[in-house]
């Protein structure tokens, strides 16, 4: 099956830097990829959608500018935390489906941790 | 391994029936038990969550259970509606924050 790949799975970071996630569909184009973010005993949550070559659109309450999403091509997005936060402390998961808008593919996630 | 079935793959039922969506699971050290709809094309909207001290959650028209003992959840869903036309999905929760999908339940409701 359709497999997706997130990078780094873990990340340690200092409050005040930047921390970019990688999400790659890696035998499919993905024409949409979405962003989650799963805290400690809570449901996991859309942050926001991307499709390739056009602006992410977010979710209400997430902000923009400081979760950056870039969807260069069809086979990666990026998702950047800018000047984190430990509050931004949180699991990441992204997701990809492809031209048939049906099945919905997940990457393993990545765990940040904001010292 | 953990594996996370539904059944059915598919249903189809008349407005107004109260229906019941099954997952199964076989790891039984389970963090939390989630339940997410997928409507084509969007990402998923989450429904509700249980924690594994917890045996129900309830929002509107929608009850989830959860027994860890047996390996199952349930989704009830009463007097379905034609907007609830949608793939119900349940994931498996480990402790370490990962979520084990199964494959949905692609539900029909009729006018």
């Amino acid at each position: 099956g359709a497999v997706v790949s997130q990078h780094p799975s873990w990340v340690i970071c200092k409050s005040g830097t930047s921390v970019k996630i990688e999400c790659r569909s890696l035998d499919f184009q993905a024409t949409t990829m979405f962003w989650y973010r799963q805290f400690p005993k809570q449901s996991l949550m859309l942050m926001a959608t991307s499709n390739e070559g056009s602006k992410a659109t977010y979710e209400q309450g997430v902000e923009k500018d400081k979760f950056l999403i870039n969807h260069a091509s069809l086979t990666l997005s990026t998702l950047t935390v800018t000047s984190a936060h430990p509050e931004d402390s949180s699991f990441y998961i992204c997701s990809a489906i492809g031209r048939d808008q049906e099945t919905q593919y997940f990457g393993p996630g990545t765990r940040l941790l904001v010292l | 391994k953990q594996e996370v079935t539904q059944i059915p793959a598919a249903l189809s039922v008349p407005e107004g029936e109260n229906l019941v969506l099954n997952c199964s699971f076989t790891d039984s050290a389970i963090y939390n038990l989630q339940w997410f709809r997928q409507d084509p094309g969007k990402g998923l909207t989450s429904l509700l969550l249980i924690q594994s001290s917890q045996r129900e959650q309830t929002s509107g028209r929608l009850n989830a259970s959860l027994d860890k003992s047996s390996g199952r959840s349930t989704l009830y869903i009463a007097a379905s509606q034609p907007g609830d036309s949608a793939t119900y999905l349940c994931a498996f929760g480990g402790s370490q924050g990962n979520l084990i999908f199964g494959k949905g339940t692609k539900l029909s409701v009729k006018p």
